[in-house]
């Protein structure tokens, strides 16, 4: 099944709004997920990392005022594009690092959501 | 930085015949892993294949199997007895201290 979800997996919402993406892991508690971004037939681009109980590390050039991560719980983190624009339209996939013993150096990604500025 | 290059945007494979994906990387890390991951167009990323930098024995899973060259950084992705349902974008990429660097990708299409 399903080790990673997310919430919704399709969103359309009016320029200047903002809009709140979840990503849970289902199966483990995860102390760190990562977000990327994905444009049509484009490669993914790391845009953070959400650490659980701190501040989320950003890549350079991507906007953390704009784009809100909140790793709140061990299960849970949130993406919030805030004042979107159409050109934040796109694919966002969330993905949980699993470590340990069992399964080393595993990352399981979500089944990403779409995101539609109009 | 690490650097991910995928030279072949598509190839196409005849059923049942054999495609080789290329994939190069930069990096001047010994430890690292790398990854062919496989996109259908449901988008879900699901992983093909894993290798480790420090081992020298090619990685296989089943009819996926790579061909790693640390010396060359060099790291292809042979599927053998393609089938329909190998059609997909496959992303090779480059693994760090936990972070993940993809290549552009490579679209495979599989004739019937």
């Amino acid at each position: 099944g399903a080790v990673v979800s997310q919430h919704p997996s399709w969103v359309i919402c009016k320029s200047g709004t903002s809009v709140k993406i979840e990503c849970r892991s289902l199966d483990f508690q995860a102390t760190t997920m990562f977000w990327y971004r994905q444009f049509p037939k484009q490669s993914l681009m790391l845009m953070a990392t959400s650490n659980e109980g701190s501040k989320a590390t950003y890549e350079q050039g991507v906007e953390k005022d704009k784009f809100l991560i909140n790793h709140a719980s061990l299960t849970l983190s949130t993406l919030t594009v805030t004042s979107a624009h159409p050109e934040d339209s796109s694919f966002y996939i969330c993905s949980v690092h699993r470590g340990g013993a069992l399964v080393p150096y595993e990352q399981y990604f979500g089944p990403g959501t779409r995101l539609t500025v109009t | 930085a690490q650097t991910v290059t995928q030279s072949q945007p598509e190839m196409s494979v005849q059923e049942a015949e054999t495609v080789t994906l290329s994939c190069t990387y930069d990096t001047s890390e010994s430890d690292y892993y790398l990854f062919w991951y496989k996109q259908p167009p449901s988008r879900q990323m699901i992983l093909v294949i894993r290798q480790e930098a420090y081992k020298q024995q090619n990685a296989t899973e089943n009819r996926f199997s790579v061909n790693f060259q640390k010396a060359a950084k060099s790291f292809s992705l042979k599927i053998s007895d393609s089938q329909l349902g190998d059609a997909a974008m496959y992303f090779c990429a480059y693994r760090k201290d936990y972070k993940l660097s993809f290549g552009a990708g490579t679209t495979v299409t599989v004739r019937a």
